[in-house]
């Protein structure tokens, strides 16, 4: 089965400090992957994606992810946390069944930015 | 930038009515989609339309829930009777193009938020 697991539902940094969200999934093949946040009470907004081109993807606010097929990993980092990525963030994987791609949703990352 | 238009974005509404919310996607984008979005939770796909016809219903709950996108643009989403279990954030989003095509980005709106009393 398809599936995207984000390995903490909770993540706390200081400001200034690197952020490390987790992201592994399961398919069958090579899936696109994003990145969406959400901040509260707004729509998810695209962060960074990945479709099989560079492993290594830069998305804005000095977001990036690495693509690692072999730990089937999308792990989502930033050199050094602002307060206004305090928000909820969520990794998707699009596998591919039957010809038709599906948007699969993790249950999310709510990252804390400490003063 | 053009975006996803939803209204209304707070809806209060007591067990048993109707309620219908709206949804106006980026103009050219061919797949609109709605998304149910439970507090603590991450979306949930009820409904995808490629122009106007649907091409995935499979989780919505069909005997109270209801959606249409007539001319192939705009689309409500309706829910009669209302029931407490589907107090929650109703996403709507769209895309270029549709299920054949890997890497498709969705464009989300500010979504709509449901509170059944």
């Amino acid at each position: 089965a398809q599936s995207v697991t984000q390995l903490d539902s909770h993540v706390s940094v200081s400001e200034g400090t690197p952020v490390l969200l987790r992201c592994n999934y399961s398919s069958s093949y090579s899936p696109s992957l994003f990145w969406y946040v959400q901040h509260p009470n707004k729509g998810l907004q695209l962060l960074l994606k990945y479709t099989s081109a560079a492993t290594l993807v830069k998305g804005i606010n000095g977001f990036e992810a690495e693509f690692k097929k072999s730990e089937t990993s999308f792990h989502l980092t930033k050199p050094s946390a602002h307060m206004s990525d305090a928000a909820e963030y969520f990794c998707v994987v699009t596998p591919k069944s039957s010809g038709t791609y599906k948007y699969i949703f993790g249950t999310g990352t709510r990252l804390k930015v400490l003063a | 930038e053009a975006e996803v238009a939803q209204s209304p974005r707070y809806k209060i509404t007591e067990k048993s009515q109707a309620v219908a919310f709206w949804c106006d996607p980026i103009s050219g984008h061919a797949t609109l989609y709605w998304y149910r979005q439970i507090l603590g939770q991450g979306p949930e796909l009820l409904v995808q339309f490629q122009d106007e016809s649907v091409v995935d219903d499979s989780q919505l709950p069909k005997d109270r829930f209801s959606a249409e996108r007539l001319k192939g643009v705009d689309s409500t989403l309706k829910i009669q009777p209302a029931e407490l279990g589907d107090s929650a954030m109703y996403l709507c989003a769209s895309s270029l193009g549709g299920q054949h095509l890997s890497g498709n980005t969705i464009y989300f709106g500010e979504g709509s938020w449901l509170t059944v009393v």
